[in-house]
């Protein structure tokens, strides 16, 4: 079955700094999507990757999306304290069955 | 508008009792799921459902059952709880299966002991 590997499970940042997360699947995939959970809240839906190679911009957040339609990376330009929470990519393939990564908890420090 | 509306919001079973999740979504969607969350293991699928008369085991499936009561209702049992169901719980509905925006209910912190 289809296998997602998202890393770091972890990142550590000061305020201000930059912050990337990677997500990576075993097999081709139709469609990846991104979400945001804070701290005892729900996932919330960030975006949406469809097309090989793309690349989408929000704010600060930039997502991409390999052009063998098997990885995507999240990164974040200048974190602020508000983006504190885990990011969770949610990857799709033939079956379009949804199978989300393990998720990168962001921690920012002032 | 309520989006994707779960209860129980907390629960506390004993081991071997029963209890049902509830689920609800006013979007019109046609897609509906169970999520388990557990620390470190991301949201693992439970059950689906693509579209409504239709429910399909997800990646951990053991020890719950499913009913897709109409378009708008998806609800989870588990018919003898375990202290390995402790977990929290989401429902989440879209228009399409695994594709577009999934909205999430707002979850439920289960215990068993």
């Amino acid at each position: 079955g289809q296998q997602v590997m998202q890393i770091p499970q972890y990142q550590h940042v000061q305020e201000g700094e930059d912050f990337t997360t990677y997500c990576n699947s075993s097999t081709t995939l139709s469609n990846i999507q991104w979400y945001k959970q804070r701290p005892g809240g729900h996932p919330v839906f960030l975006i949406q990757l469809v097309k090989s190679g793309e690349v989408k911009k929000q704010k600060r957040l930039t997502f991409q999306f390999g052009e063998a339609k098997k990885n995507s990376s999240l990164h974040i330009t200048a974190t602020q304290t508000t983006d504190v929470g885990t990011y969770f990519c949610a990857a799709t393939g033939g079956s379009y069955i949804p199978t989300f990564g393990r998720g990168t908890s962001l921690i920012v420090h002032p | 508008n309520a989006g994707v509306t779960q209860t129980p919001k907390f629960q506390v079973l004993k081991t071997g009792q029963s209890m049902t999740l509830q689920c609800a979504q006013d979007m019109n969607h046609n897609s509906m799921y169970w999520y388990r969350q557990d620390p470190g293991m991301g949201l693992r699928l439970i059950y689906y459902s693509a579209s409504e008369g239709t429910t399909d085991k997800g990646e951990v499936p053991n020890g719950y059952n499913v009913s897709r009561l109409n378009k708008r209702e998806f609800s989870l049992r588990l018919e003898s709880a375990a202290p390995s169901q402790t977990s929290v719980y989401f429902c989440a509905s879209s228009e399409a299966l695994g594709q577009g925006k999934a909205f999430f209910g707002q979850g439920t912190r289960l215990t068993v002991v």
